[in-house]
């Protein structure tokens, strides 16, 4: 049973730029969250989808956007990035109680 | 607003305990969880608990509070493999995301 895949693991952009991060969502999970996490910090919540809908968000900017698509899996976008992007992008999914993380992509901001 | 406390470093020698507390303060209440993560890595569940008291699950313990907003990480006979970072996080609401403590990174020494 394939737990939570994200992709790609590595990533380094060029200020300014946007990128997209992926995730497959566990079978069953139907709800995917997006985290940030610094170095040295915990997870930050960014946003939450369940039903193809933003069900909820954290304290971040515009500039960061999402989807879900019908199969569960979602997106991350960040547009203009800032040198304070660079940091590990979680994907977790859930279903009821159980939280599944993916194993992160590494963003580099240059 | 949601705070979560956790000791940021710790040190335990190799075969003994080391306890990990979490004090948390959140709008609501359900449900408490203990990732493992280990540098560059994703977090990977250690226990859940909901209800107080406290639970086993073989080297691992966790027990909970509610009263007092308080939670901690008991780990047995450690092992070098169990330097990591341990992550405290609280449900607040039936589907609402996990927030997290910024992470207590544990050192095994022998």
């Amino acid at each position: 049973d394939a737990g939570v895949t994200q992709s790609p693991t590595h990533l380094i952009k060029t200020r300014g730029q946007q990128v997209t991060l992926r995730c497959s969502p566990k079978s069953g999970h139907d709800t995917v969250s997006w985290y940030q996490q610094a170095l040295g910090q915990g997870p930050q919540f960014i946003f939450q989808y369940y039903e193809e809908e933003e069900r909820q968000r954290g304290n971040f900017p515009d500039r960061f956007s999402g989807h879900q698509f019908p199969n569960y899996s979602s997106e991350l976008n960040v547009n203009a990035l800032l040198l304070g992007d660079s940091a590990l992008y979680l994907c977790a999914s859930s279903y009821r109680v159980g939280y599944t993380f993916g194993s992160g992509t590494r963003l580099t901001v240059v | 607003g949601q705070n979560i406390d956790q000791p940021t470093e710790m040190t335990a020698t190799e075969g003994a305990i080391v306890q990990i507390n979490c004090t948390y303060q959140t709008s609501g209440f359900n449900g408490l969880f203990w990732y493992q993560q280990h540098a560059g890595e994703a977090p990977t569940f250690l226990s859940y608990n909901v209800l107080d008291g406290l639970e086993e699950k073989g080297r691992f313990s966790s027990f909970l509070s509610r009263s007092k907003g308080y939670s901690y990480l008991l780990l047995k006979e450690l092992q070098m493999k169990d330097s990591a970072s341990y992550l405290c996080a609280v449900r607040p609401g039936g589907n609402t995301p996990l927030v997290f403590g910024k992470g207590t990174r544990l050192s095994v020494i022998a």
